[in-house]
């Protein structure tokens, strides 16, 4: 079974303030790297579908980096607000079905 | 409204029963998946399908069976062989298996007393 990890597991940021995650993933193999947000009594969202070494995606204050030979991606979000709260998952596919980390909870307080 | 349905919300059932997940999509996709989540754990892939007719097993299928007759629809059942059935289950969809994006349920939580 392919392990795919994230860190840091959880992490309490206060607004205004800028973090970001790594999601470390194999590097043989590789297809596809996605980041989904998952809020709280929602479903998961997709954010970025990344699929080139060294691609880089941005939406708004967020932006993902990719490094598919040493196997890891980087989210980052720029200015955190409230509303970024969630859990961020990553999952790496090698073709045909997708692995997930555990995810990274962030909880961005006012 | 284009989207992925997945009912109940809540189950409730007796040990030892086996129970059927709906899972619905209107999104044209030809790829569906399961997956169950337990706390502190990642989503885990119980059974996808890449297109009518057609299943594969995931990562832990045992104790679960599914079935994708119509391309709109892909049942999970979690059968009394399932030892430790209680959880949170999520369905998916995609144009395609691969490096397309899923689209989600609602998911359903699943409680075996």
């Amino acid at each position: 079974i392919l392990n795919v990890e994230q860190s840091p597991q959880s992490l309490h940021v206060q607004e205004g303030d800028s973090t970001n995650f790594t999601c470390s993933f194999p590097s043989s193999n590789f297809y596809a790297l996605h980041w989904y947000r998952w809020e709280t009594a929602k479903s998961p969202e997709a954010l970025f579908v990344m699929t080139l070494n060294g691609d880089e995606k941005k939406k708004g204050r967020i932006s993902a980096t990719l490094n598919t030979k040493e196997g890891y991606s980087y989210l980052y979000i720029k200015g955190s607000q409230p509303e970024d709260s969630a859990t961020y998952l990553c999952a790496f596919t090698g073709f045909q079905k997708l692995v997930f980390g555990t995810g990274t909870r962030l909880l961005v307080s006012p | 409204d284009g989207g992925i349905t997945q009912s109940p919300k809540y189950l409730f059932r007796k040990e030892g029963q086996n129970v059927t997940l709906s899972c619905e999509q209107n999104l044209n996709h030809d790829a569906m998946y399961w997956y169950r989540q337990d706390p502190g754990q990642g989503l885990r892939l119980i059974y996808y399908s890449q297109i009518v007719n057609d299943f594969q097993k995931g990562d832990i299928a045992e104790g679960y069976s599914v079935s994708r007759e119509k391309k709109e629809s892909f049942p999970l059942t979690v059968t009394s062989a399932q030892k430790n059935p209680t959880a949170f289950y999520l369905c998916a969809s995609a144009l395609r298996t691969g490096g397309n994006e899923q689209f989600f349920g609602p998911g359903t939580r699943l409680t075996v007393l």
